[in-house]
């Protein structure tokens, strides 16, 4: 069975830094053409796509957010973790994971987690 | 501010056909496969559409989407009350080497 589970804080205080993670089973990211993306969603608003790791550990950052994203990979374990820095009340979202079965420039997200909800607030 | 463009909001009726339009630029749209994803109310994203107009197999043909340029469609017939939920589409875009969503339209079956 191919699953995704996000898994994190659900409060976090201004300033702090964010982690979270994505555990997957069912398939391997070291199978080559596999990636991983972290997508979150205000409430009430768009989706917005934050970063993604592929099987051979390139890595891509949204280009307003990459200075406090870093997105990393543990096979092993199944694992994928964002971590996101001096997090802020609009950085309030549900928190997705999402799979891809194909890299580059032509990837689709075939499976998504339930989501996480990480609320912003002192 | 997304850089693909949908419309906020569609509606019709039960039975009859709805278009979501996507607009993008050279960067994505014109140059990549766009996805299409469905949003019902509490849930997560769900893939509709992928590489233009491809389904997956469990999703019906009523749903179907196109690529023209810059601008791609994803289009439902039948519809049915249980479509109702939010759309996005998306693609990568190679100025950016970053994956980019449309703001999302909301389907209302009146």
């Amino acid at each position: 069975q191919v699953t995704l589970r996000e898994s994190g804080p659900a409060l976090v205080k201004p300033t702090q830094t964010l982690t979270l993670t994505c555990t997957f089973s069912g398939f391997s990211l070291s199978t080559s053409g596999m990636s991983m993306s972290w997508i979150r969603q205000p409430p009430g608003k768009a989706l917005e796509w934050l970063a993604r790791i592929d099987w051979d550990d390139d890595k891509y950052y949204s280009t307003s957010l990459k200075t406090r994203l870093t997105i990393s990979k543990d096979t092993s374990k199944n694992q994928v973790v964002l971590t996101m820095t001096n997090m802020d009340p609009v950085d309030t979202a549900t928190y997705y994971c999402a799979r891809s079965s194909r890299v580059g420039a032509n990837a689709y997200f075939d499976l998504w987690g339930r989501g996480t909800l990480v609320t912003v607030s002192s | 501010q997304s850089v693909l463009t949908q419309p906020p909001s569609v509606s019709a009726a039960p039975g009859q056909k709805v278009t979501i339009s996507c607009s993008g630029s050279r960067s994505n749209i014109g140059n990549n496969y766009v996805s299409w994803y469905q949003q019902l109310p509490g849930t997560a994203p769900k893939l509709l559409i992928y590489d233009n107009n491809e389904r997956p197999s469990e999703i019906p043909d009523r749903f179907s989407g196109s690529k023209s340029g810059t601008s791609a469609t994803l289009g439902i017939t039948g519809l049915q009350t249980g479509d109702e939920a939010d759309y996005y589409c998306g693609t990568w875009d190679t100025s950016l080497s970053a994956w980019v969503f449309g703001g999302g339209t909301k389907l209302t079956v009146l």
